[in-house]
This record gives C-alpha cells, sequence and structure tokens, in this order.
C-alpha cells in the first residue's frame, strides 16, 4: 500500500523558515516523480513544487520560486521542502502527492498533509 | 496559467439522487499525444483529496462506478449515478495538459 507521510509543519513567525519532509513506503521511491500541493484552512487546491524521480527536473509555482526548495534522497525514500522568508499567505495543510509514472497523470495519491501557520 | 471554473459553487443532493457537477478550462485540454488531462478529485470533511477520475473518464482503483466522468475540449462534467452519505464533500477538477497544474476552486457536494 502507497503511504506517504509528511512532518514538520507548525508555527512560525514571518520571515521565518521550516523544513517539511515526507516519508514514503509501498513503492519504488526511486521511480516516481513527486510533488508538494498546499491548501489553506477552508480554500482550494494549489500545485506548489514537483521533482522528477532523479531530480533532474524541478518546478516551483510562481508564488514560492525563490523562496523555496524541494528535494529528496531516494536511499532515505524522503521528500523534502525548504520553505524561507514564509509569509502569511503560505499557511496551509501541505500535501506530498504522488504521481502515477505516466507522463501527465498526477497526482494518484496523496498523504495526510502537515500545517504550516505563518503568524506573529 | 490555465484557469479552471467549476459550478455550482454548492449542490444540495437528495440520497439516491443523481448529482452534476460541471469544470470548464480557458483552454482546450486536448494535449499533443492527444489525451485530454483532466482529473477529478473528491475531499471528503477532514480528509485529504482523492483521486476518482483522470484523463477524463477513467476511474480509479476502487472508485465506485456510480462516479463517472465526461467531456471533452473545454467543457467537462462529474456526474453521480445516485448520491450516498459517503458522497458528501468538496470535489475538484485539475487539468495537467498545460504547465502548472491547476485546480477548480471546487464544489460542495452536500445532503438536502
Amino acid at each position: 500500500e502507497v503511504q506517504l507521510v509528511e512532518s514538520g509543519g507548525g508555527l512560525v513567525k514571518p520571515g521565518g523558515s521550516l523544513r517539511l519532509s515526507c516519508a514514503a513506503s509501498g513503492f519504488t521511491f526511486s521511480t516516481y516523480s513527486i510533488n508538494w500541493v498546499r491548501q489553506a484552512p477552508g480554500k482550494g487546491l494549489e500545485w506548489v513544487s514537483a521533482i522528477s524521480s532523479r531530480s533532474d527536473y524541478i518546478y516551483y509555482a510562481d508564488s514560492v520560486k525563490g523562496r523555496f526548495t524541494i528535494s529528496r534522497d531516494n536511499v532515505k525514500n524522503s521528500l523534502y521542502l525548504q520553505m524561507n522568508s514564509l509569509r502569511a499567505e503560505d499557511t496551509a495543510f501541505y500535501y506530498c502527492v504522488r504521481d502515477n509514472g505516466a507522463a501527465r497523470d498526477y497526482f494518484q495519491h496523496w498523504g495526510q498533509g502537515t500545517l504550516v501557520t505563518v503568524s506573529s | 496559467d490555465v484557469v479552471m471554473t467549476q459550478s455550482p459553487f454548492s449542490l444540495p443532493v437528495t440520497l439516491g439522487q443523481p448529482a452534476s457537477i460541471s469544470c470548464r478550462s480557458t483552454q482546450s485540454l486536448v494535449y499533443s499525444d492527444g489525451n485530454t488531462y483532466l482529473s477529478w478529485f473528491q475531499q471528503r470533511p477532514g480528509q485529504s483529496p482523492r483521486r476518482l477520475i483522470y484523463k477524463v473518464s477513467n476511474r480509479d482503483s476502487g472508485v465506485p462506478d456510480r462516479f463517472s466522468g465526461s467531456g471533452s475540449g473545454t467543457d467537462f462534467t462529474l456526474k453521480i449515478s445516485r448520491v450516498e452519505a459517503e458522497d458528501v464533500g468538496v470535489y475538484y477538477c485539475m487539468q495537467g495538459t498545460h504547465w502548472p497544474p491547476t485546480f477548480g476552486q471546487g464544489t460542495k457536494v452536500e445532503i438536502k
């Protein structure tokens, strides 16, 4: 069974930093692209960042470009999101989401999410 | 970015009755390979989203056959043939044809 377990969320002040982690199991982690998708409380879904299976392709939403860094460790079966210069509008649940392997077959499996709150 | 617009925002339904959600995109979602990368997601209260449908009309594993997707180009529909209590939640369409992937604003399905 595919499992994605996020951690690292919490309360941080504006301008601060946080590092999210996603522990994957139940599949061959090194062969899949993985994404971060966020959802502000009570709001809709927003794709944040994606990383290919071997980290050779990395993409960011314009809203986080230059502030967030996605990375992965295929030995530890883990995905990360380094979040710097955090703003109030970054407050959201952050989901680790696996694609299905085929081109453009996005967001098949979702973690339970971790809440990031940016507030003074 | 491609904008996805869903209607209605809220959909009160009677148990056992059908329900239909519309999704429209600002650009055609037909990709150069001939496929249309339009998906539907369900988010039950307090849960993570779950993908129901991919490439317009293909159900993911374990999705009941009362859920069906249809459409082409820029207009798409998710139908629930007979709504059950467990179908309550918010439904999102998403396009994966154009980068970046974008979601509709969501449609809340509730029981009358």
